[in-house]
């Protein structure tokens, strides 16, 4: 089955405690993305990467740090957590980057930063 | 730049109503259109999406959704409403080598 795979679902921690969120997709998609959602504000893309090695700053990089060593995987790193993470977080993927691209979404990571 | 509106955050309908929920773009070609759904505690979904040709399009789950480039609108519509329905909706634009953007979501509520 098709699928965006994030891991963990939930997370609770505390503040400058580094932490990862992991997202592998089966798709063999080139374009992967991260966005994270709070209420009123709609998604807010993080960061991207168009393909293995190549990753650029959306609209809210600042706090976290992304690689893309493999084309599967694409984690999400907060090398000092803040309160002001806290947030639903979902990574997506589609064959190519461009704006006729279908997005595949994970079912999302919610972190709580404590 | 583009940019995607949906004027209503919160809509409640009955069940067995009909639906529309209501995006609006700004973009300076011709937009890729989409339309999204997020059900509790689940990623976003695809519903349907417009590239060219007819302006209304087929979905899944029983909805559609008309392109009216004169209005710059891509409303979505649902003849009848199930309980099921209830989620949050999104719209979203892209472009030639621009990435997509989605707009704030619209809660669709149901009432019993």
């Amino acid at each position: 089955e098709a699928q965006v795979t994030q891991n963990p679902r939930y997370l609770i921690t505390v503040t400058g405690k580094k932490l990862t969120v992991t997202c592998s997709q089966n798709m063999n998609h080139e374009y992967m993305s991260w966005y994270r959602q709070d209420p009123g504000l709609g998604l807010r893309q993080i960061y991207y990467s168009m393909n293995v090695e190549v990753t650029d700053k959306g609209d809210v990089p600042e706090g976290y740090k992304v690689s893309r060593k493999e084309k599967r995987n694409f984690p999400l790193i907060l090398e000092s957590p803040s309160p002001n993470q806290t947030s639903l977080y979902f990574c997506a993927s589609s064959s190519r980057y461009g704006g006729n691209q279908p997005q595949h979404f994970g079912d999302g990571t919610r972190l709580s930063i404590l | 730049a583009q940019s995607v509106t949906q004027p209503d955050i919160h809509i409640t309908v009955s069940e067995g109503a009909s639906l529309e929920l209501r995006c609006n773009y700004s973009y300076g070609a011709t937009p890729y259109l989409f339309w999204y759904v997020q059900s509790p505690g689940q990623g976003l979904q695809l519903l349907l999406k417009y590239f060219s040709g007819d302006t209304l399009v087929q979905g899944i789950k029983g909805f559609e959704a008309e392109f009216k480039r004169s209005q710059s609108s891509f409303n979505l519509r649902k003849p009848s409403v199930h309980w099921s329905d209830a989620a949050e909706y999104f719209c979203a634009v892209g472009g030639g080598d621009d990435k997509i953007i989605f707009g704030k979501g619209t809660r669709l509520h149901i009432l019993p």
